[in-house]
C-alpha cells in the first residue's frame, strides 16, 4: 500500500537554527498538508498546499514557517529560526480528494 | 468557536468485547467527520469517515454513528483485539468539497487499552 514517508524521524536543533523537514507524499496525490502535535496535545493543522501554492494556513503558521514542493516528489516544511515551543511531532499528509494519509512524523526537539 | 472534544480520555476493555469511543463537536457547520487511530510512534491512520448527510456508516469491524442533533460522534469497534490498542481521535471538517477539505480539527484523543 502506498504511504507518505517523512525524514528524518528525529531532528534535534538549537534554538534559532533553521530546520527543514522532508516529506514524500503519495505519488498521485494533489493535496499536501503539514500538521503538528505537541506532546500530550491535539494534532493541529498548520498548512495545506495545492497547485504549487498555499491554499490555507493556521495562526500557528507564521512568517517563520514556509513550505515548498521543490520537485515532483518532495514536500518540505522549513522553520527559519526555531523556538523552544516549536518542539513537537510534525506530520505530513497527502490526499487526492478524499481521506488524508499521514506519514509517521518527524519528532523535532529544539534545545 | 470550532472544537472537537472527547468524553472519555481512557477506555479499557477485554479482548472480544465491543468498544465504544465517543466524541462531541461544537461546530454545527461541520459536514465531514473522520476517526483516526494512532499507535505509538506512528502517524494517524484513517479508520472510517462519515458525511453529515448520513447517520451511520459501517466498515470492517467498525461503525461510526453521527447524531447531528446533539453534535455527537461515536466509533464502535466489534470484537476488540489487542491490536486495536491505540489512541483514537475524531476529527472534523467544515468545508468538505472546498479548498479547506483537508483542514481537519482533531479531538484530544481516547486511549483504548485491550486486555488479552
Amino acid at each position: 500500500e502506498p504511504e507518505v514517508t517523512q525524514t528524518p524521524s528525529h531532528q534535534v536543533t538549537q534554538m534559532g537554527q533553521e530546520v527543514i523537514l522532508r516529506c514524500v507524499p503519495i505519488s498521485n496525490h494533489l493535496y499536501f498538508y503539514w500538521y503538528r502535535q505537541i506532546l500530550g496535545q491535539k494534532v493541529e493543522f498548520l498548512v495545506s498546499f495545492y497547485n504549487n501554492e498555499i491554499s490555507e494556513k493556521s495562526e500557528i503558521f507564521d512568517d517563520q514557517f514556509s513550505v515548498e514542493r521543490p520537485d515532483g516528489s518532495n514536500f518540505t516544511l522549513k522553520i527559519r529560526s526555531t523556538k523552544l515551543e516549536d518542539s513537537a511531532m510534525y506530520f505530513c499528509a497527502s490526499s487526492d480528494w478524499g481521506k488524508l494519509f499521514f506519514g509517521s512524523g518527524t519528532q523535532l526537539s529544539v534545545l | 468557536g470550532e472544537s472537537v472534544g472527547l468524553h472519555l480520555p481512557t477506555l479499557s476493555v477485554q479482548e472480544g468485547d465491543n468498544s465504544i469511543i465517543n466524541c462531541a463537536y461544537s461546530n454545527s457547520a461541520s459536514d465531514y467527520f473522520i476517526w483516526y487511530k494512532q499507535e505509538s510512534g506512528k502517524g494517524p491512520q484513517f479508520i472510517i469517515d462519515i458525511r453529515s448527510n448520513m447517520d451511520k456508516r459501517q466498515g470492517q469491524r467498525v461503525t461510526v454513528l453521527l447524531n447531528k442533533t446533539v453534535k455527537h460522534l461515536s466509533l464502535q469497534i466489534a470484537a476488540t483485539q489487542p491490536g486495536d490498542s491505540a489512541v483514537y481521535f475524531c476529527a472534523e471538517n467544515t468545508n468538505a468539497g472546498g479548498t479547506s477539505y483537508g483542514k481537519l480539527t482533531f479531538g484530544q484523543g481516547t486511549i483504548l487499552t485491550v486486555h488479552p
